[in-house]
């Protein structure tokens, strides 16, 4: 049982560079989420996804979108990579129903250069 | 809107010693959940609490649901040097969205 997976886990990009970040899980949860974590700001959400089929902005969505491919996985695009975008990326996802216990994955340590 | 605060900000311990840290906000959570994350790594879940007044331990680790629903509290008791991290709480929003507030966060550093 591996939880949450993401991939790559650590990546560099020149400015204008676009990718893809990657999560996948195995807990059978129907809601994911992307973070970013910089220095002193704590995590901030991007974007999440209640369920599948649906997604929705969070605190900082600018620069990102968001494919909810099936239940098990949910990615995060940069298509235009700027400096400011460089942090470590944070997949998340939760439990059903009443059970609000979030479960992270390893990150992804994301340079703009 | 809400906010939750945890102190202390850090906190240098000896090995060996118990080690008390809270999270408090001026609003109502109806589940506190409390993490540790280490450098370069993902949160990990400790522990969660659902009830007021609820106490659940985890091996060395403890923690309290305030009563008031506007506090919690997480004790780690003979405190080791792998306990070294960044400890956080983090609760749902009751906003009716999915989105959760997260504490700033407490660094504990043990001393040998």
């Amino acid at each position: 049982n591996a939880g949450v997976t993401q991939t790559p886990k650590f990546q560099v990009l020149k400015t204008g560079q676009s990718m893809t970040l990657q999560c996948a899980q195995d807990m059978n949860h129907n809601s994911m989420y992307w973070y970013r974590q910089d220095p002193g700001m704590g995590l901030r959400l991007i974007y999440y996804s209640a369920s599948e089929g649906t997604t929705d902005k969070g605190e900082v969505p600018n620069g990102y979108n968001v494919s909810r491919l099936n239940k098990r996985e949910f990615s995060l695009r940069l298509e235009s990579a700027a400096p400011s975008q460089t942090s470590v990326y944070f997949c998340a996802s939760r439990g059903p129903g009443g059970y609000y216990e979030q479960y992270f994955g390893p990150g992804t340590r994301l340079t703009v250069t | 809107g809400q906010q939750l605060n945890q102190s202390p900000q850090s906190m240098f311990i000896q090995e060996g010693e118990d080690v008390s840290m809270n999270c408090t906000s001026s609003s109502i959570f109806n589940t506190w959940l409390w993490y540790k994350q280490d450098p370069g790594e993902g949160p990990v879940l400790l522990i969660a609490l659902y009830k007021a007044g609820e106490l659940t331990s985890n091996g060395r680790l403890t923690a309290q649901f305030g009563i008031t629903r506007k506090d919690s509290f997480l004790n780690i008791s003979a405190s080791i040097p792998s306990d070294v991290g960044i400890y956080f709480c983090a609760g749902p929003s009751t906003s009716g969205t999915y989105k959760y507030i997260f504490g700033t966060g407490t660094r504990l550093k043990v001393l040998a």
